[in-house]
């Protein structure tokens, strides 16, 4: 089945900074989403995007499915950015989201 | 839209006893999935139902674990007798489409702890 690598799986940030998370997939996926858990537990929707570039405030992520693999781009960072951050996909007529193992963001204010 | 609602959100209760837990998925979705977070193994597909009905179990980890769809408007996941090992966060996530096609609304999740 497909593998899903996230990187960094951990990042400590200053309130203000900027990052790039990385999601590479072992094969192809037709089916991409990008989700936010944060500290009490909720899986948060960010974006579904299998491919090209979405933007929502100071998030945006992009995914070149032909080369397998998507980045979120956290721009001015703040400590409700804190959490763990998942990349999940699946592959051609399948229902199957295979999880990441996650980033955990740790914002510092 | 209410999005997805599960019950109970916490749940303690001893080994041997039967647990049920519910999800109630967003109105007009036809995907169902339970899925189980725990620290050793991340997020885990448990069950998947389309329209109602469970397509794939596979990910099921034993007979002690059964789930049901009686509608499109509720599920329930029962584990009986449950066992120490059984305590993580489940979650009910909804999706609109069958083949993963559409993105995944998921519950807040029940944190279930055995002892």
């Amino acid at each position: 089945g497909i593998q899903v690598e996230q990187s960094p799986p951990d990042l400590i940030l200053q309130e203000g900074a900027n990052s790039t998370l990385r999601c590479n997939f072992s094969d192809s996926v037709n089916n991409l989403q990008w989700f936010h858990q944060n500290p009490w537990g909720q899986l948060i929707n960010l974006f579904y995007i299998p491919s090209g570039t979405k933007q929502n405030g100071r998030l945006s992520a992009t995914t070149v499915a032909t080369e397998r693999y998507s980045l979120l781009y956290i721009s001015s960072s703040q400590t409700t950015d804190s959490g763990v951050y998942f990349c999940a996909g699946g592959g051609s007529g399948t229902y199957k989201y295979i999880f990441g193992t996650g980033t955990r963001l740790k914002v510092l204010a | 839209d209410a999005g997805v609602i599960q019950s109970p959100r916490h749940e303690v209760t001893e080994m041997g006893q039967e647990v049920t837990l519910r999800c109630k998925p967003i109105s007009g979705h036809n995907s169902l999935f339970w899925y189980r977070q725990t620290m050793m193994r991340g997020l885990e597909l448990l069950i998947y139902f389309n329209n109602n009905v469970p397509i794939d179990d596979s990910g099921m980890p034993e007979d002690r674990f059964s789930a049901k769809m009686p509608n499109a408007s509720f599920s329930t996941l029962k584990i009986q007798p449950s066992e120490p090992r059984d305590s993580a966060v489940y979650f009910c996530a909804s999706s609109l489409g069958g083949f993963g096609n559409s993105p995944l609304h998921f519950g807040n999740g029940t944190r279930l702890t055995v002892t």
